[in-house]
């Protein structure tokens, strides 16, 4: 069975911190590998990554896969109070070669920061 | 800006209801997604569609079932709701069959079953 795995589950860091949200994944045929932040609203993307070890880059936030591992890192250098936030990581299913854009997620991982 | 809508943001039901919890997209995708979303388990797929009037389950359909009798419309249905459907549901369109490119989600509907 596919699936995901996030950790921590949650994290209390204060303001200028950098934190590392981690992901395992087991997906039979894996192409890419997906992170959202969750704030009181819907899931907004932060990137999708289908290369092994090349790192993608938005402001503070970067993330890297490691194939090898099966893992996925996202890093926020220099936290502030607006990444608080639910951060989520998601990888395509396959059906019989079709997928239908279908993705599972893992549990999520819930960033507090305090000023 | 393209958006998918959900009808309700919080909803309270009393068990034993009928519930419908609506979608719409204005993005003409073909895929039409419905999660629910519970603390510690993530999100979880109750059933998808990739077209009109074809929907398939996902990994939690019991309870539920779905509707699509237009591209932009997506309904999730709770029959008879019961309080362990008590959570956040998230509604989600893609554009390609084949392809996760463009995923967006809808804001969300909490709902509460009592």
């Amino acid at each position: 069975e596919d699936k995901v795995v996030q950790s921590p589950l949650s994290l209390v860091v204060h303001e200028g911190d950098t934190v590392t949200l981690n992901c395992s994944y087991e997906v039979t045929n894996f192409r890419s590998l997906l992170w959202y932040k969750q704030e009181k609203k819907a899931p907004t993307f932060l990137f999708m990554l289908t290369s092994s070890g090349i790192e993608k880059k938005s402001g503070r936030l970067s993330s890297i896969l490691d194939k090898k591992e099966l893992s996925s890192i996202l890093n926020i250098t220099a936290t502030q109070t607006g990444d608080s936030a639910i951060y989520l990581c998601a990888a395509p299913l396959n059906a019989g070669g079709t997928s239908y854009g279908k993705l599972t997620f893992g549990q999520g991982t819930i960033l507090t920061v305090h000023p | 800006d393209v958006k998918v809508t959900q009808s309700s943001r919080y909803l309270v039901k009393r068990t034993g209801e009928k519930v419908f919890l609506e979608c719409v997209q204005d993005m003409d995708h073909e895929n039409m997604f419905w999660y629910r979303q519970d603390p510690g388990l993530g999100l979880r797929l109750i059933y998808f569609s990739y077209d009109v009037k074809m929907k398939e389950k996902g990994d939690i359909p019991e309870g539920y079932s779905v509707s699509r009798e237009k591209k932009e419309r997506f309904s999730l249905i709770l029959e008879s709701a019961s309080t362990n459907q008590t959570s956040m549901y998230l509604c989600a369109s893609s554009p390609v069959r084949d392809r996760i490119y463009g995923y967006t989600f809808g804001s969300g509907t909490r709902l509460t079953v009592v």
